[in-house]
């Protein structure tokens, strides 16, 4: 099977840098995603890694570890607007049988 | 273009009702998703299509049925809803488009 794990919670001030890890378990590894949900709201796509390294996107960053089953996003210059929850999700491919499957997410509170 | 829709966006059933969730995307994507949320569950696959004609079991199948008979729509079903099957549904066409979600209650 698959196991997904990062926090529960974390906590952040504005304008300082945040990093939100996610470790996974899987056969069948096949990329893993970010994504932001703010609350009430679907998820919104943030960032794919597939490759090991480092995938820069304005504030967002996003880093991939396959030896190690790990990643973890990383966020700049926080604002307020970045409150929300950050899904971690890893693609499993097995026997013809693709599908994503998600970690329980990181809720960030941003203090003023 | 209207990207993912989902179609209601809320609805209350009394325990044993039936009804279908319809998901519809207007991106050709091969792949589609149907999910459920839960406070401090996260989301869990319910089942998803590679493509039309085609579905697969996620994570949790159990008491929901789908179809995908044509590449744009995927439908959810629920033959005789539960309590435990009140919940945030979310489709997801691709990896990266999600629908805004239907709230369901079962009472």
């Amino acid at each position: 099977g698959q196991n997904i794990d990062q926090p529960t919670e974390m906590t952040a001030t504005e304008g300082a840098i945040v990093q939100i890890n996610c470790t996974y378990q899987t056969s069948g590894f096949n990329g893993l995603f970010w994504y932001q949900q703010h609350a009430g709201e679907a998820p919104t796509f943030l960032s794919y890694n597939v490759l090991d390294g480092l995938e820069e996107k304005g504030r967002f960053s996003s880093f991939l570890s396959r030896s190690k089953g790990y990643s973890y996003l990383l966020l700049k210059e926080l604002q307020m607007k970045d409150s929300a929850s950050y899904l971690c999700a890893v693609r499993d491919w097995r026997n013809r049988d693709d599908k994503i499957i998600f970690g329980k997410g990181t809720r960030l509170h941003i203090l003023p | 273009n209207a990207g993912v829709t989902q179609t209601p966006k809320f609805r209350v059933l009394k325990t044993g009702q039936s009804m279908t969730l319809l998901c519809a995307q207007d991106m050709n994507h091969e792949y589609m998703y149907w999910y459920r949320q839960d406070p401090g569950m996260g989301l869990r696959l319910i089942h998803y299509s590679v493509g039309e004609g085609t579905t697969a079991k996620g994570e949790v199948p159990d008491g929901y049925n789908v179809s995908r008979l044509k590449k744009q729509n995927f439908l959810l079903g629920l033959e005789s809803a539960a309590p435990s099957q009140t919940s945030v549904y979310f489709c997801a066409s691709g990896e990266q488009y999600f629908g805004p979600g239907t709230r369901l209650t079962v009472t």
